[in-house]
């Protein structure tokens, strides 16, 4: 199987803009998570979505969002950047169990100048 | 979620076996003790998970202390390609892809 797949890679935007990052889980699995990772916070999560659903939201602002496709692919969107925004975005894609294991991609790393 | 305490940094050498440790003194019975590490310029990969009893796979070994208040990573030979920030995080019920991440301990690998 494929494994999670996120695009872009790279991107650089100024502040004021706005950015869509995309995720393309692993097939079957129907459950995407998205996280932010900083030198200086670490690995946070934002959000997560099931069925076109958000099941789950982290503590950021409501400038970052997201939405699931019906075939599972996901989407996150951040506006209005701004420099702390800088970051790896991560998405990670599970299977409906209770073993709940993560399978993340490689991410988008965003740079706000 | 409960805490989970690591050391900031482990070094190894090629080919010897490696125990990276982890404190989690608060886990509560229902919850599950997962390992993630992340190599350079990748994401977090799943390494192992267990809830009492200990564990293996192709990648490690899982050891479990019996008051479950603290667990052991274990690869059993060490190679270059080991050299990663390893995470121990801990899990209870179904946590909607939320996963809560600490610093994890920064394994260098010495050939």
């Amino acid at each position: 199987k494929a494994g999670v797949t996120q695009t872009p890679r790279y991107l650089i935007k100024t502040r004021g803009q706005q950015v869509t990052l995309s995720c393309s889980p692993i097939s079957g699995h129907r459950s995407v998570s998205w996280y932010q990772q900083t030198p200086g916070q670490g690995l946070q999560f934002l959000f997560e979505y099931f069925s076109e659903t958000q099941r789950n939201k982290g503590n950021f602002p409501g400038r970052f969002s997201g939405r699931q496709f019906s075939n599972s692919r996901s989407e996150m969107n951040v506006s209005t950047l701004e420099l702390g925004d800088s970051a790896l975005y991560l998405c990670a894609s599970s299977e409906i169990s209770r073993e709940e294991k993560l399978f993340f991609g490689s991410g988008t790393q965003l740079s706000v100048l | 979620d409960a805490k989970t305490t690591q050391p900031n940094s482990m070094e190894s050498n090629e080919e010897e076996p490696v125990h990276l440790p982890c404190n989690h003194s608060t886990i509560s019975g229902t919850d599950y003790i997962h390992w993630y590490r992340q190599l350079p310029s990748q994401g977090p990969e799943y390494v192992i998970h267990g809830l009492t009893s200990n564990v293996n796979n192709r990648m490690a070994s899982l050891a479990i202390a019996e008051d479950r208040k603290s667990s052991t990573l274990i690869l059993h030979r060490a190679t270059l390609r080991d050299a990663a920030v390893y995470y121990c995080i801990l899990r209870r019920g179904t946590s909607y892809g939320k996963l809560t991440f600490g610093q994890g301990t920064i394994l260098t690998v010495h050939p």
